[in-house]
Order: C-alpha cells, then sequence, then structure tokens
C-alpha cells in the first residue's frame, strides 16, 4: 500500500529565509506526486506535481520540489518565503496510470515570521 | 467560471443523525472524489465517482455513501453520525476522472456533537 510521510509536522522560518519541507513516500509501484497548499478554512490548491519527465518541477509562486526516485523522496523548497507563504502544505501520491484516489501524508504547517 | 462548490459550508449534526453533503464539480468535468480531513490529518479517499458509476471506495464503513446525479454533481451521505465523523469534507472534480487534474471545493465543515 502506498504511504505518504511528511517528516515536519511544524516548520517555523523567517520572512525571505530559504525553506524545505521534506516528503518520503512508499509505493510498488511507478507514481505521481502532488503538493498541495491550504490555507486557513479553506480548500486544497495544487502547487506542483510530478507526473513524467524533469524530476525538477516548479511552481509559478516561487516553489520547486525534486523528485528523487533512489531515495524515495518529493521535498519542496523555496528560497525565500513570505509572510502570505504561511500555510499548510500537504504531500501526496498516486499510482500511474490514472488510479482514483490521491493518498497524502499529514501536513507540515509552514508559519513564516516577520 | 465557478470552481468546484460545495454546500453547506459548516453544519452542526447530532450524534445518531444523519447528513447529505453537496457537491458541483467545475462545468464539463464528468468526476467527483470525496475525501475526509479530520483535524490535524491529510484528507483520507472516500469515494469516487465518474459518469455516474462507483470507480473507487476508501476504507469508510457501510455509513458512509455516495452517488453522482446525470448534471454530475454529487451527494456524501453519512448515516448514524458518530462523533469520529466530525471533520472538513472536501469534493474534487476531474475532467476524466483521473486524479493528476484535480480541483478541489472549499469543503464542507461537519461538527457531530
Amino acid at each position: 500500500a502506498q504511504s505518504v510521510t511528511q517528516l515536519d509536522s511544524q516548520v517555523p522560518v523567517f520572512e525571505e529565509a530559504p525553506v524545505e519541507l521534506r516528503c518520503n513516500y512508499s509505493s510498488s509501484v511507478s507514481v505521481y506526486l502532488f503538493w498541495y497548499v491550504q490555507y486557513p478554512n479553506q480548500g486544497l490548491q495544487l502547487l506542483l506535481k510530478y507526473l513524467s519527465g524533469s524530476t525538477l518541477v516548479e511552481s509559478i509562486n516561487g516553489f520547486e520540489a525534486e523528485f528523487n526516485k533512489s531515495q524515495t523522496s518529493f521535498h519542496l523548497r523555496k528560497p525565500s518565503v513570505h509572510i502570505s507563504d504561511t500555510a499548510e502544505y500537504f504531500c501526496a501520491v498516486s499510482e500511474g496510470g490514472g488510479s482514483e484516489k490521491l493518498v497524502f501524508g499529514k501536513g507540515t504547517k509552514l508559519t513564516v515570521n516577520p | 467560471d465557478a470552481g468546484v462548490t460545495q454546500s453547506p459550508t459548516h453544519l452542526i449534526k447530532t450524534r445518531g443523525q444523519h447528513v447529505t453533503l453537496r457537491c458541483s464539480p467545475i462545468s464539463g468535468h464528468k468526476s467527483v472524489s470525496w475525501y475526509q480531513q479530520v483535524l490535524g490529518q491529510g484528507p483520507q479517499f472516500i469515494f469516487q465517482y465518474y459518469e455516474k458509476e462507483e470507480r473507487g471506495r476508501g476504507n469508510f464503513p457501510d455509513r458512509f455513501s455516495a452517488r453522482q446525479f446525470p448534471n454530475y454533481s454529487s451527494e456524501l451521505n453519512v448515516n448514524a453520525l458518530l462523533l469520529g465523523d466530525s471533520a472538513l469534507y472536501l469534493c474534487a472534480s476531474s475532467l476524466a476522472g483521473l486524479n493528476t487534474e484535480a480541483f478541489f471545493g472549499q469543503g464542507t465543515r461537519l461538527t457531530v456533537v
């Protein structure tokens, strides 16, 4: 069965500092990988996804994640965070081939302090 | 274009009651998935419907059921509510049932007292 481990439940950082949110997954088959962001009292918004091809994927707001098959990881990074990046971030995995479900990690609460 | 819309946004029910949550997918999307997000946890998959047929089911008791209508909207029903059913219920829609292109609604916050 697939599973996702987000190693940090909370990550506090100062504004303009770099940040890395860690995600490891387990699966016996090829996978698709996702990062979602959830702002307070809102639903999930897709931040970025890896389906195939280049192992480095980027979002429009400066986040990037790298798929590492050997380490079964998909860590999320941003070189310089803003106050507005404060939110909960969820890593998710699904099996390739159009599997019907996403399996989510427990989330990492990112708090950016001034 | 309107995104995925869910109703109601908030709901309080008593143990043992029944609840119905509703979801309207993005126009043109034919698939709807339901997830339960308990406070402090990631979302957990409950159901997926595509073209009005159940395509997947998560590890939830039979008290949970769902259906999809001809206009592709969907209902999630939960019978005999327990305190542990208190959660944010999220609906996601996609064009062809592929979760690689799923869009989530704002969710329905259910509180069972």
